[in-house]
């Protein structure tokens, strides 16, 4: 299966500021998706990274917070912008594997805490 | 959104098989059935997907009802790091098009030794 590389793994930052995470991936990959994990709760998918165009947003997510870069096959970030303390989670990136016969495989995330 | 069900918690005995249930009364026709798990400060780790027929793979079991409203993840001996939140997800197509998984809350599957 693929391998992920996130960075940073985890960070504290100050409220008003933003973060740029990273998802590095070892092979060329179509899909690639970002989660957020709130403290004890399930993943949501924030957005799908769509290489060389706009990523697509779920409800309750937008660009101007969520800004997401693909410029290629291996490669995203995910911006949090304007950060308050209710963005504390933990942020995920993932990939939809073809040649899993679509299995997905997750990056083990950043923890992000906002002070 | 295709929606499953799947009991809070487990207990399971270390050596013992463990049949994790899952139901998914509105499954489409075209929908996959994916369970993956996560261990405590991990991200979630694909453990197996089917669409129709029972599938095997060194991890796992997955047996799909023939009406396929409902499926059981089987880990044929539990070990201690078997402990995890197990998610059954349909694999379904988002409103722009493209395939995602959409978590539930998963079973928490306590291993005792």
């Amino acid at each position: 299966s693929a391998v992920i590389s996130q960075k940073p793994s985890r960070d504290i930052c100050q409220r008003g500021t933003s973060l740029t995470i990273q998802c590095q991936v070892d092979s060329q990959v179509t899909m690639m998706f970002w989660y957020r994990q709130q403290p004890g709760q399930s993943l949501t998918l924030i957005a799908t990274a769509n290489q060389g165009s706009e990523a697509t947003y779920e409800s309750g997510f937008v660009i101007d917070k969520f800004p997401i870069s693909r410029p290629n096959l291996t490669f995203s970030t995910l911006t949090v912008s304007n950060m308050s303390p209710e963005d504390s989670s933990i942020y995920l990136c993932s990939v939809e594997e073809m040649d899993r016969d679509y299995g997905y495989t997750f990056g083990s995330g950043t923890r992000l805490t906002v002070v | 959104d295709a929606k499953t069900t799947q009991p809070n918690s487990m207990e399971s005995n270390e050596e013992e098989p463990v049949h994790l249930p899952c139901n998914h009364s509105t499954i489409s026709g075209t929908d996959y059935i994916h369970w993956y798990r996560q261990l405590p400060s991990q991200g979630p780790e694909y453990v197996i997907h089917g669409l129709t027929s029972n599938v095997n793979n060194r991890m796992a079991s997955l047996a799909i009802a023939e009406d396929r409203k409902s499926s059981t993840l089987i880990l044929h001996r539990a070990t201690l790091r078997d402990a995890a939140v197990y998610y059954c997800i349909l694999r379904d197509r988002s409103g722009a098009g493209s395939y995602q998984l959409t978590f539930g809350k998963g079973t928490k599957l306590s291993v005792i030794p």
